[in-house]
């Protein structure tokens, strides 16, 4: 089946403005991740979520920054007010299982506020 | 103490040559033990992985030594192939939840 999918792979956004990224995971995948990573660094975790709630939010930066996973599949990455400092690929990857630890990646968004 | 340490930050190898990247962490909680491969605009992919309860695990030309006293763990590639050149990154995760990422090393496998 599909992998995981990621849209737009390119965003590019004055700062100040509001943005959304969006994820779809594999089909029935129950966990789902999102991730930020900056050019020459390794992925930093933004939030987890089990199903439809956060289950682990800790990496998210500031208020700025909100996820949703409404139906438990789909999410949307928010960032509001965007800086300079969000630019960054955005990656979000999913899991089959709770617990699961296998994470399959999708090819992430690339975020540039000017 | 979530840091998970990654060396070297750059590799250079001849093809058939065995690059060996290392990795150390802090938290003793963590459970899981992940490699990815990531090519150029594309999301990492995992390549191998290791839990605790065991010293070494090998998947074809892929090798983890995990050295839990130590708190490190390596990956070998055997007989490298220019294919391989990528950026591989080490994670460590808590019961699946929180991921933490190393640095990543940039490996170039010259023909």
């Amino acid at each position: 089946g599909a992998g995981v999918s990621q849209t737009p792979s390119n965003k590019v956004t004055e700062k100040g403005k509001y943005v959304e990224l969006r994820c779809d995971p594999i089909s029935g995948h129950t966990a789902l991740y999102w991730y930020r990573q900056s050019l020459g660094q390794g992925p930093e975790f933004l939030i987890y979520f089990q199903g439809t709630g956060a289950a682990d939010d800790s990496g998210l930066p500031n208020d700025r920054f909100f996820a949703v996973r409404p139906e438990g599949s789909v999410s949307t990455l928010k960032i509001q007010r965007t800086e300079r400092g969000d630019s960054a690929v955005y990656l979000c990857a999913s899991s089959p299982l709770p617990g699961t630890d296998t994470q399959y990646f999708g090819p992430g968004t690339r975020l540039t506020v000017l | 103490q979530q840091q998970v340490k990654q060396s070297p930050q750059s590799l250079i190898v001849q093809k058939g040559g065995i690059p060996i990247i290392n990795c150390a962490y802090e938290n003793t909680a963590f459970d899981y033990f992940p490699w990815y491969q990531q090519f150029p605009g594309k999301g990492p992919a995992l390549l191998i992985a290791i839990r605790p309860d065991v010293s070494e695990k090998k998947e074809g030309r892929f090798t983890i030594s995990f050295n839990k006293s130590a708190k490190q763990f390596s990956l070998h590639i055997m007989d490298s192939q220019p294919g391989d050149s990528a950026t591989y990154f080490c994670a460590a995760s808590n019961y699946g939840q929180n991921f933490v990422f190393g640095p990543g090393t940039r490996l170039s496998v010259l023909p």
